[in-house]
């Protein structure tokens, strides 16, 4: 089984319809994330949890929240999904390491098309 | 965290060395530096980090100037499965890694 798992992995809706995307890890890490990727760009930084009862906002917050429901799971919702938030979404965790490093552990993708 | 800057394309022949550049001129001190792959459309795989000095494992080497202000990931063997667009980020460890547009490498046989 992957470290980092997301689901759904495809999932096509309507405008308007809530979409609540899942992500769980069995690395034991303390920080998770979520990303977006549009077509030919990088990853944009959507939210990002660093405990159970942290979390913040990245660059692209507006129209997404997120919960974080164990130190294994952080979910992200679009309360009203618009066509413009069709793209790829991705979960990743990392850990507080000792030695000052923060390695990104990613899962697999979602991806979602809001017609 | 700092900016990187990297080329959005190179070309490298199948059995070469892939020699890409990363210039993160405003790096502080206590931030890393990371190297990123991602093939296709798949989940970002990690590949190497580095502080000052340079490290080398199983999938990469990486060189960091003296100054750390710029960086250069080395394949030693490229294969064409190697071809993927390359993100170089930089950041400490209570920070937010930030994805730039990356490299693209394309490995031609």
């Amino acid at each position: 089984d992957a470290d980092v798992t997301q689901t759904p992995r495809n999932r096509i809706t309507k405008t308007g319809k809530r979409i609540m995307l899942e992500c769980s890890q069995t690395k034991g890490h303390d920080r998770m994330y979520w990303y977006r990727q549009d077509p030919g760009l990088g990853l944009r930084l959507i939210y990002y949890s660093f405990d159970v009862k942290d979390i913040n906002k990245g660059e692209i917050s507006d129209g997404y929240s997120v919960s974080r429901q164990a130190q294994a799971k952080f979910s992200l919702s679009l309360e009203s999904a618009i066509p413009n938030q069709t793209a790829l979404y991705f979960c990743a965790t990392s850990d507080a390491s000792l030695s000052g490093a923060n390695v990104l552990t990613f899962g697999a993708g979602s991806r979602l098309t809001v017609l | 965290d700092a900016k990187t800057t990297q080329p959005p394309s190179m070309d490298c022949a199948e059995g070469r060395a892939a020699n890409l550049p990363c210039n993160h001129s405003t790096i502080s001190g206590n931030e890393y530096v990371y190297w990123y792959r991602q093939i296709h459309s798949q989940g970002p795989q990690y590949i190497i980090h580095g502080l000052k000095n340079n490290e080398t494992n199983e999938m990469a080497s990486l060189i960091i100037t003296e100054d750390r202000k710029s960086s250069t990931l080395i394949l030693p063997h490229a294969t064409l499965r190697d071809t993927a667009v390359y993100y170089c980020i930089v950041n400490t460890n209570a920070g937010k890694s930030t994805f730039g547009d990356g490299t693209t490498l394309t490995v031609k046989p």
